[in-house]
């Protein structure tokens, strides 16, 4: 099992340009979410898709976009970076319960 | 977004000590609450779940709850140089969400 995976690792963008961030659980999770982490902010939730064929907004939404591809895979897309979307991303997935397993993550860095 | 507060660190603790780490949060209608480690460059990794009042223990780390003050708190005993991390405390609210809080960042020095 490999967990959650997440593609790629290290990314360098220059705003404007626009990425798809991939992530896939081999779980057999329902639920699967994406999170940006900032220093001294926490993780705030970007979307999150409660089963296939479903989204939702979380609390920072703006400039992203997702897709549940299928149960397994839910990818991020930033249309057209800009430096305040500098972070790190995270995906996670849940079966029941709210107890997420976090991929290990994206660096991005928008110039 | 429901508000989640933890003690600012750095807490830095000796080798064997108890290192203890507080959380509030502001709603009132969260069920389950979690702690998460966080090791430098790495992604969050659960370590405690609890959803009852009271003590809740695994190994070194003891969970506690007090749903009518708002408050969860983490004890790791006989502190390991290998504790330390950034503790995160995450509290549910509506559906499938998680709140977050920024973290409390612990040294164990030998």
């Amino acid at each position: 099992n490999a967990g959650v995976t997440q593609t790629p690792k290290f990314q360098v963008l220059k705003t404007g340009q626009s990425m798809t961030l991939q992530c896939a659980q081999d779980m057999n999770h329902n639920s699967m979410y994406w999170y940006r982490q900032d220093p001294g902010m926490g993780l705030r939730l970007i979307y999150y898709s409660a089963s296939e064929g479903t989204t939702d907004k979380g609390e920072v939404p703006n400039g992203y976009n997702v897709s549940r591809l299928n149960k397994r895979e839910f990818s991020l897309r930033l249309e057209s970076a800009a430096p305040s979307q500098t972070s790190v991303y995270f995906c996670a997935s849940e079966m029941t319960g709210f107890e997420q397993y976090f991929g290990p993550g994206t660096r991005l860095t928008v110039t | 977004q429901k508000e989640v507060e933890q003690n600012s660190g750095p807490l830095s603790v000796p080798e064997g000590a108890i290192a203890s780490l507080n959380c509030t949060y502001s709603d009132r209608g969260s069920q389950s609450f979690f702690w998460y480690r966080q090791y430098s460059g790495k992604s969050p990794e659960l370590i405690m779940s609890i959803y009852s009042n009271g003590d809740k223990e695994d190994g070194r780390f003891t969970a506690q709850l007090n749903k009518a003050s708002q408050y969860v708190s983490l004890l790791i005993r006989d502190s390991q140089p290998s504790d330390s991390a950034t503790y995160l405390c995450a509290v549910n609210y509506d559906d499938y969400k998680l709140s977050f809080g920024a973290g409390t960042t612990v040294t164990v020095r030998a």
